[in-house]
């Protein structure tokens, strides 16, 4: 496609729920991101895939979450027994190859609010 | 990873100039320097990056200072458009994981 898809674009889910987001990255993008952007504040790394390398897991903050990314494309985020604290918007992004030189590509995001 | 330094929020004139500093006192040899903004119910886009020489395209120019230690986004004529939080970035080349700040919250007055 020509940017990164995230669905859906707003969930709302009751406390204790699992939820999954997607994230679709531009086709042929190899390194694929995950942040979280609570109310007011700036990005915090989730989590990296990169082709078919073990993922960078270091950002998740619980072991409530989790993500795999299949065939080297699309790519899930799970959060497990939500909380009211997990309520943030989820920005995927995606680029060419991983490295400082390559710039991101960021989807719009799926605001999740947990009630 | 090196820290940036940016000012919390600026405002500017609709068809002024304008320049958004950053601080990068410990930035080392191979970090690259990314700015992205922000706008309002979006995710992060891509400005502008440089490593040392000074960079222009379509949407602003980078100005890197001669030790590196700061840098200076240029909206060359802001627009209302422009308004949003802007992101600058160290990354080392061969790393992938921007760590993002609070960035600058540019306000455009029409």
């Amino acid at each position: 496609g020509a940017g990164v898809s995230q669905s859906p674009s707003n969930k709302v889910t009751e406390k204790g729920k699992d939820v999954e987001l997607r994230c679709d990255p531009i086709s042929g993008h190899t390194a694929l991101y995950w942040y979280r952007q609570s109310l007011g504040q700036g990005l915090e790394f989730l989590i990296y895939f990169q082709g078919n390398s073990a993922p960078d897991k270091s950002g998740l903050p619980s072991d409530r979450f989790s993500a795999e990314r299949t065939g080297g494309s699309v790519s899930t985020l799970t959060i497990q027994r939500t909380q009211q604290e997990d309520s943030a918007v989820y920005l995927c992004a995606s680029s060419p190859q991983s490295g400082g030189v390559y710039g991101y590509t960021f989807g719009s995001g799926t605001r999740l609010t947990v009630v | 990873d090196a820290k940036t330094t940016q000012p919390n929020s600026m405002e500017s004139n609709e068809e002024e100039p304008v320049h958004l500093p950053c601080n990068h006192s410990t930035i080392s040899g191979t970090d690259y320097i990314h700015w992205y903004r922000q706008l309002p119910s979006q995710g992060p886009e891509y400005v502008i990056h440089g490593l040392t020489s000074n960079v222009n395209n379509r949407m602003a120019s980078l100005a890197i200072a001669e030790d590196r230690k700061s840098s200076t986004l240029i909206l060359h004529r802001a627009t209302l458009r422009d308004a949003a939080v802007y992101y600058c970035i160290l990354s080392a080349s061969g790393t992938y994981k921007y760590i993002f700040g609070t960035g600058t919250r540019l306000k455009v007055l029409a």
